[in-house]
């Protein structure tokens, strides 16, 4: 398996962009999560995924910030528009019985930067 | 209060030093345990999980006190390799991570 597969790897973008990042979970892992990771605020959880329904996404920080999942295979997080303070690498992960049985899977992550 | 608190570190120790981590919890109903490492620009990846009973793995002690809401790491005879960030994961459902303590293990 190839694991789960984010991208793009690194993005720059200017303020006001539109940006998307995309996550391909393991096949047959039941449960997305997408989640951001700052120096200062760590790993936070942004939102979770159950058979591509969302879940939870009280974690989403504003309005700018959507996610969605429109099949088992495919999830997007998007910022819309970008600023400066949303740089941070963001990371997907996928699961199997959630965490209640099962480990997350990470992807490598992707690290925005927005200037 | 933070559902998932850890202590801050960082923690600079000597090569073969014994080393303890904790991480502390709010919801009693968290049902699984794990404590993951991360390595420097990389993702997060499972160390061990946390068992009822307590578990071990070579040199490292996972450990769970339900009664007060902690669990914790011993990491006995540190490597140079054991340098990294360690996170606990407290969970019903969701995956929501501890801050992470910094590990560095010198000559």
């Amino acid at each position: 398996d190839a694991g789960v597969i984010q991208s793009p790897r690194h993005e720059v973008t200017e303020m006001g962009q539109e940006v998307t990042l995309r996550c391909k979970p393991i096949s047959g892992h039941d449960y997305l999560f997408w989640y951001r990771q700052t120096m200062m605020r760590g790993l936070e959880l942004l939102i979770y995924f159950n058979n591509n329904v969302p879940i939870d996404d009280s974690g989403m920080p504003e309005d700018r910030f959507s996610a969605k999942m429109p099949n088992a295979s495919f999830s997007t997080l998007k910022i819309q528009p970008s600023e400066p303070r949303d740089s941070a690498v963001y990371f997907c992960a996928s699961s199997f019985f959630g965490g209640v049985r099962g480990e997350a899977f990470f992807g490598q992550g992707t690290r925005l930067t927005v200037v | 209060r933070k559902e998932v608190e850890q202590d801050p570190g960082p923690f600079n120790v000597p090569e073969g030093a014994t080393v303890a981590f904790n991480c502390t919890y709010s919801n009693s109903a968290s049902q699984s345990f794990f404590w993951y490492r991360q390595d420097c620009r990389k993702e997060p990846k499972l160390l061990m999980s946390v068992y009822s009973s307590g578990n071990e793995d070579g040199r490292f002690t996972a450990q769970l006190n339900r009664a007060s809401q902690y669990i914790s790491l011993l990491i006995r005879d540190s490597k140079l390799s054991d340098s990294a960030t360690y996170l606990c994961v407290v969970n019903k459902v969701d995956m929501r991570f501890g801050a992470g303590t910094r590990l560095t293990v010198k000559p």
